[in-house]
């Protein structure tokens, strides 16, 4: 079992839905990320959370440290949204390296 | 922030040869690493880049197939070395400015492909 899992894999939502990306993490950690990476390969970040929750814009991440549970939240969306978004962790007591997940595919239908 | 500028952005590159992906730094960073993504997949990091010295490579990775350098507080290259079509993918230099819960930066990424 991967140390992150995301789900969904993959999500297509109608332009304007309120779209919510789950992360579930089985270590502790000091820090969790969310990256945005576009179709060509580059990655942007997105929010840095150690708690409670993070909002820029239409974007909204929250992480519930007892639950080892993180969620992306894009309200309005649009099809610029379109891409694939990960989730990363920073291990507690670890080595500062990142454990990433796998990342889902969102697409946004015009 | 940092402004990474990675070079090159993509490359088509003939089995047994080797490419050079630059990373350039706007300011001065703590800490630069590459990572490589195979297509399909995560990232999975490769090693992280020393100032002055060697680099610190994660297990399954060897200085003598990605040799990195690291001359200065802004500057790093990674060679993938006597490519095969399985070193085809996607390679990031990622940077980090301060403590370790610093946030991140990334730079656009060279897509490789060893024909």
């Amino acid at each position: 079992k991967n140390e992150v899992e995301q789900s969904p894999q993959n999500l297509t939502a109608q332009e304007g839905e309120f779209i919510t990306i789950n992360c579930s993490y089985s270590v502790g950690i000091s820090a969790l990320h969310w990256l945005q990476q576009h179709p060509g390969g580059g990655i942007v970040s997105l929010f840095m959370l150690s708690s409670g929750k993070k909002k820029h814009g239409r974007l909204i991440a929250t992480i519930n440290i007892q639950e080892k549970h993180s969620s992306l939240h894009i309200t309005a969306s649009h099809p610029r949204d379109s891409a694939v978004y990960i989730c990363a962790v920073l291990r507690r007591f670890g080595n500062e390296k990142l454990t990433f997940g796998t990342g889902t595919r969102l697409t946004i239908i015009p | 922030s940092a402004v990474i500028s990675q070079k090159p952005s993509r490359d088509i590159c003939q089995r047994g040869t080797s490419l050079t992906i630059q990373c350039q730094v706007d300011s001065q960073v703590t800490m630069m690493f590459w990572y490589r993504q195979q297509p399909g997949q995560s990232l999975t990091l490769i090693a992280t880049a020393n100032q002055g010295s060697e680099a610190t490579y994660e297990s399954g990775f060897v200085i003598d197939k990605f040799p990195i350098s690291r001359p200065n507080l802004t500057f790093s290259t990674l060679t993938v070395s006597n490519m095969s079509p399985e070193d085809s993918s996607i390679y990031l230099c990622s940077v980090r400015q301060g403590a370790y819960n610093s946030p991140l930066h990334f730079g656009n990424g060279t897509r490789l492909t060893v024909t």
